[in-house]
């Protein structure tokens, strides 16, 4: 049973330009959540994707977009790139109803100079 | 506004040595999750807490919570190297019944030395 995947491990783009990750869930769950962890800190919650539309959201300028396909993949794009995006982007998959917990993927390396 | 504040921030333990993170959040929040990270790695789920009064136990680590003091705790007993890493507390904001966030602590990073 595949957990969460996500791509690609490590992107390194410039200031100013645009970068889209990408997630593909645990099979099985719906939902699909994205995080920001900064180094030296816990991870910060950006946006949460639910039957294709965003559901909750973070407090994370509009530079930061998201999708959600039909087959529960998510995209997460943020535009005009500044060298504070530089994070690990962590996606996390689970049920929206509850009770059975998040599963996170092993994240995007995200390095803007 | 949910916050969660874990402490210590940074440990450093001897082998064999028993300890305690702690993790307070300031709103009602009814379920709370401790997370393993690695440097450079992913976040390894350690324990779900669902309920007041709840503990957890896997190996040498035990968890539990109290919703009336909004705490958790992490116990960690007779500590070995394999357990150096940062471990995270986060407790789950509640979004009208169904999945709600996780609203995480800063992280302790725990060192364990022979």
């Amino acid at each position: 049973d595949a957990g969460v995947t996500q791509s690609p491990t490590h992107l390194i783009k410039t200031r100013g330009q645009q970068v889209t990750l990408r997630c593909s869930p645990k099979s099985g769950h719906d939902t699909v959540s994205w995080y920001q962890q900064a180094l030296g800190q816990g991870p910060q919650f950006i946006f949460q994707y639910y039957e294709e539309e965003e559901r909750q959201r973070g407090n994370f300028p509009d530079r930061f977009s998201g999708h959600q396909f039909p087959n529960y993949s998510s995209e997460l794009n943020v535009n005009a790139l500044l060298l504070g995006d530089s994070a690990l982007y962590l996606c996390a998959s689970s049920l929206v109803f509850r009770g059975r917990g998040y599963t996170f993927g092993s994240g995007t390396r995200l390095t803007v100079v | 506004e949910l916050k969660v504040e874990q402490n210590p921030l940074f440990l450093s333990m001897q082998e064999g040595k028993n300890y305690t993170i702690y993790c307070n959040y300031s709103t009602t929040s009814d379920r709370l999750y401790w997370y393993r990270q690695d440097p450079g790695k992913s976040l390894e789920s350690l324990f779900v807490l669902l309920s007041n009064g709840a503990v957890k136990q896997e190996g040498r680590l035990m968890a539990s919570l109290d919703t009336k003091a909004r705490l958790s705790t992490l116990h960690i007993t007779a500590a070995v190297h394999d357990l150096s890493a940062t471990y995270f507390c986060a407790a789950e904001l509640n979004y009208g019944g169904s999945q709600g966030n996780l609203i995480f602590g800063k992280g302790t990073k725990l060192s364990v030395k022979p």
